[in-house]
């Protein structure tokens, strides 16, 4: 079955830097790959997602970014705020809706 | 109000006694999924049904039960609850996940088994 990797488990930026999380994947078939942001004590939230015919994506600060060939995908936050600091999960799926297998996390700290 | 809703919200119950916990949706979804959120392993997904009586299992299935006999309605069984279950549950639902439609989680349940 399809095992997802996340790095690093915790990362600290100052206010206004990049900030970078990388998830890798096992499963060649694996085609639709989401992020999702979750602050302490509320649900996870979509915040972006990159189906496989897509190379990169784009919205506003977040933007996503897949290699097929190598199996990973990257979240890219640009000029982070206070406000993003929450806990981010990559995950990855198969189109046609089979089990979605998460990736364990990364905690993001923006200090200000 | 689209909404998942989880009912109940927090739970502390003993060893072996049967609880369900329930979830229902108000968007017409046909999917929709249980996971289990446990410190430094994410989220793993218990079961998922595609739609009503399809149901499925996700990487975590043992020792929980779901139906879907209903469209809105995907409640998670657990017959005999043991401690390694202590765990935070959310239910999601999707319009349809073969299109790539967005999971839309429910505010989540805090199940304690002593």
């Amino acid at each position: 079955g399809e095992n997802v990797e996340q790095h690093p488990s915790t990362l600290s930026v100052q206010e206004g830097d990049s900030a970078v999380i990388k998830c890798t994947y096992s499963d060649s078939a694996s085609n639709y790959f989401p992020w999702y942001k979750q602050e302490l004590g509320k649900r996870p939230q979509l915040i972006i997602d990159i189906r496989s015919n897509v190379g990169e994506k784009k919205d506003q600060r977040i933007a996503v970014t897949l290699n097929k060939t190598a199996k990973h995908f990257s979240l890219h936050i640009t000029e982070t705020q206070p406000e993003d600091s929450a806990v981010y999960f990559c995950a990855a799926s198969l189109s046609y809706g089979q089990n979605f297998v998460f990736g364990p996390g990364t905690r993001l700290s923006v200090l200000p | 109000e689209a909404q998942v809703t989880q009912n109940p919200r927090y739970l502390i119950t003993v060893t072996g006694k049967k609880l369900t916990v329930t979830c229902s949706q108000n968007m017409n979804h046909e999917y929709m999924s249980w996971y289990r959120q446990d410190p430094g392993l994410g989220l793993r997904q218990i079961y998922y049904s595609m739609n009503v009586e399809v149901t499925d299992k996700g990487d975590v299935p043992e020792g929980y039960k779901v139906s879907r006999k209903e469209k809105r309605n995907f409640p998670l069984i657990l017959e005999s609850p043991s401690p390694n279950q202590t765990s935070l549950y959310f239910c999601a639902s999707s319009l349809a996940l073969a299109r790539f439609d967005e999971q839309y989680f429910g505010p989540g349940t805090r199940l304690t088994v002593t």
